[in-house]
């Protein structure tokens, strides 16, 4: 039973414009969601969070998005740059233990 | 202040043999997790500690797979014997509250 879920294994995009990542959830009981970045051979790096209780947090080019009657949340960045390129994991949680999307790769075109 | 060491980088096995993964925390954070991360899904927790006791382990294959943190710093995690469908990067984190900061991960190969 996956409780997060990252319907796009991929997206590509050219530099200079948005990127946008999406991400579902089943469980309303959760209440911290967070965005990681991972590179090959790397761990995921920690990218932006939002708790619960907002509905945006932002971070630079970075922001998150959350519509919890949807149980959606999304990242934007703007303006895209090719070192984004990375594969995106979007996580939930509650009581500090944390389920993960399968990821969207992003691709940054320059 | 140093990240998450994992060691090994790379492993490679046969069926049935056994394996050891070894982690070290960034200093001071209590929580420390174990995920298997099979390619192209996201991160499955497979145990979770609070200091040197269990707080998750329900995803923990605990017929072949076992975890300790003795002292609460330093955990091992053990596969014993390995299957093939133990094929995955096994990633070490640790918070100290909220948020998770993530080591580089084993990547372990049964064949």
């Amino acid at each position: 039973d996956q409780q997060v879920k990252q319907n796009s294994p991929s997206l590509s995009v050219q530099e200079g414009r948005i990127s946008i990542l999406n991400c579902d959830y089943t469980n309303s009981m959760f209440d911290y969601f967070l965005w990681y970045k991972k590179y090959p051979a790397e761990g995921p790096t920690f990218l932006i969070s939002i708790s619960s209780i907002k509905d945006k947090n932002e971070d630079g080019r970075f922001t998150v998005f959350l519509n919890k009657s949807a149980k959606h949340l999304s990242l934007h960045i703007v303006p895209s740059q090719p070192g984004d390129s990375a594969v995106y994991f979007c996580a939930a949680s509650r009581f500090n233990k944390f389920y993960f999307g399968s990821g969207t790769k992003l691709n940054v075109k320059p | 202040e140093a990240g998450v060491a994992q060691s090994p980088r790379y492993k490679i096995i046969e069926k049935r043999q056994s394996v050891a993964f070894w982690c070290n925390p960034i200093s001071g954070h209590a929580t420390l997790y174990w995920y298997q991360q099979i390619l192209g899904q996201g991160p499955k927790l497979l145990i979770q500690f609070q200091n040197n006791g269990v707080v998750d382990d329900s995803q923990l294959p605990k017929d072949r797979f076992s975890a300790e943190r003795l002292k609460g710093v330093d955990s091992t995690l053990k596969i014993q014997p390995a299957k093939l469908e133990d094929s995955a990067v096994y990633l070490c984190a640790s918070s100290p509250s909220g948020g998770q900061y993530f080591g580089p991960g084993t990547r372990l190969t049964v064949t």
